[in-house]
């Protein structure tokens, strides 16, 4: 247990919808990073957050947009889902310094039907 | 971002141990190496990391070339748990990129 949680475990939704991911850091991380993995493209870095704001963004679609919130939990959302978005969404965490160790959630399954 | 090459797979017999392999050519003199992996189903999960010395850990040891364009992550004594994809990844410290830039990965199989 890496003490990163992510819910839900699984969603289904249809084309066009959108949703929303949620993630609790582990106590004491300050950066959440949200990262995509597809079979075509394998894990990709979406977005990272430090304590409150934006700090990196990578090929993250104008559709997703996230947030960290004052108690540090993270939210993913996608809209105009596409059946392309299927995947496995990851949430990690660490103190916040570039090479500190990242801690990843158990993941969110997205399925786009 | 420094590129890295990684065999696709590798095959281990449970109890030995195994050597992967990881070349990272255009690695600059700041970056880390980390190594993460990823168990069927489930998120990826730290192993190790060093920047120019050898280092060990309760699961691995790495060891990292001289010229450090080139690494080794050992496995001591190979188990069926160790069945994942590794990846070998340089991490910037000097910089503000903190993202993990993962390649395919080597898919590492233990056989009993």
């Amino acid at each position: 247990d890496s003490g990163v949680t992510q819910t839900p475990k699984h969603l289904i939704t249809a084309t066009g919808q959108r949703v929303t991911l949620r993630c609790s850091p582990r106590s004491g991380d300050l950066s959440v990073y949200w990262y995509q993995q597809s079979l075509d493209q394998g894990l990709q870095f979406l977005i990272q957050y430090y304590n409150g704001e934006e700090r990196a963004k990578g090929n993250i679609l104008e559709r997703f947009s996230a947030q960290q919130f004052p108690d540090l939990h993270s939210e993913l959302n996608l809209s105009s889902l596409e059946l392309g978005d299927s995947a496995l969404y990851f949430c990690a965490s660490s103190v916040g310094n570039p090479t500190d160790t990242q801690y990843f959630g158990p993941g969110t399954r997205l399925t786009v039907l | 971002d420094a590129k890295t090459t990684q065999p696709n797979s590798m095959e281990s017999n449970e109890e030995e141990p195994v050597h992967l392999p990881c070349n990272h050519s255009t690695i600059s003199g700041t970056d880390y190496i980390h190594w993460y992996r990823q168990l069927p189903s489930q998120g990826p999960e730290y192993v190790i990391h060093g920047l120019t010395s050898n280092v060990n850990n309760r699961m691995a040891s790495l060891a990292i070339a001289e010229d450090r364009k080139s690494s080794t992550l050992i496995l001591h004594r190979a188990t069926l748990r160790d069945a994942a994809v590794y990846y070998c990844i340089p991490t910037n410290s000097g910089g503000s990129n903190y993202k993990l830039t993962f390649g395919k990965g080597t898919l590492l199989t233990v056989n009993p």
